[in-house]
């Protein structure tokens, strides 16, 4: 079965530093993909960042970049220079391709981040 | 772009009232999600749609349902409101032109806020 865990809670960064928000995940499906949302105070759901169980490497978006170990089910997001905006709740989600769950996405509990001036 | 519209926003039901969240996109996704986010978790899916007459049940369907008969329409129905469905809920679509192709993020729509006393 699908399962996403982040032990991190909460998470304090000095601004400008880089921070990385942890993610492991379960599968029994060769084919999956995983995601990184940003949920700001005002609710809204936003992409960030997607990487494929087959992609050989890491995921890159701007100052976001994806830390995939497939060998320890682990992909963990990293933000670099973090800025005061960076203040948000993160998720992992991920999506199977295959078997009879068909391609619905399973997201974890989140970590919230903190951005010190 | 409209993307994905949630109504209402707000919503406050009495114990065993029934209603209707909308859901509409106008991107012609044929992946549809209902998630329910409480307070200070992650999100948790409740149904999904892989095309417009095919649904299923997520990670936690029990008290809803739901109907998918066009590709822009995904409504989730609360039959006997109860206070544990309390919850900001969450509509979103996904685009998945085959099999392979899994790096296609999901669209949400804004959330109904849902309150049952």
């Amino acid at each position: 079965a699908q399962k996403i865990t982040q032990t991190q809670p909460g998470m304090f960064v000095q601004e400008k530093e880089a921070v990385t928000l942890d993610c492991t995940y379960d599968t029994s499906d060769p084919s999956y993909g995983l995601f990184w949302y940003k949920q700001p105070s005002s609710g809204e759901m936003i992409f960030l960042i997607y990487q494929g169980s087959y992609d050989q490497q890491n995921a890159t978006e701007g100052r976001y970049s994806l830390n995939f170990q497939k060998a320890r089910k682990s992909a963990n997001l990293v933000i670099s220079a973090s800025q005061l905006g960076d203040s948000a709740m993160y998720f992992c989600a991920m999506r199977e391709g295959q078997g009879g769950g068909g391609f619905k996405t399973i997201f974890g509990a989140g970590t919230r981040l903190f951005v010190k001036a | 772009n409209a993307g994905v519209t949630q109504t209402p926003k707000f919503r406050i039901l009495k114990i065993g009232q029934s209603m209707t969240l909308q859901c509409t996109q106008d991107m012609n996704h044929n992946y549809m999600y209902w998630y329910r986010q409480d307070p200070g978790m992650g999100l948790k899916l409740i149904y999904y749609s892989v095309g417009a007459g095919i649904t299923d049940k997520g990670e936690v369907p029990n008290g809803y349902n739901v109907s998918r008969s066009t590709t822009e329409d995904f409504p989730l129905r609360l039959e006997l409101a109860a206070p544990s469905q309390t919850s900001v809920y969450f509509c979103a679509s996904s685009y998945s032109p085959g099999d392979v192709i899994m790096n296609t993020e999901a669209f949400f729509g804004q959330g109904t806020r849902l309150t049952v006393v």
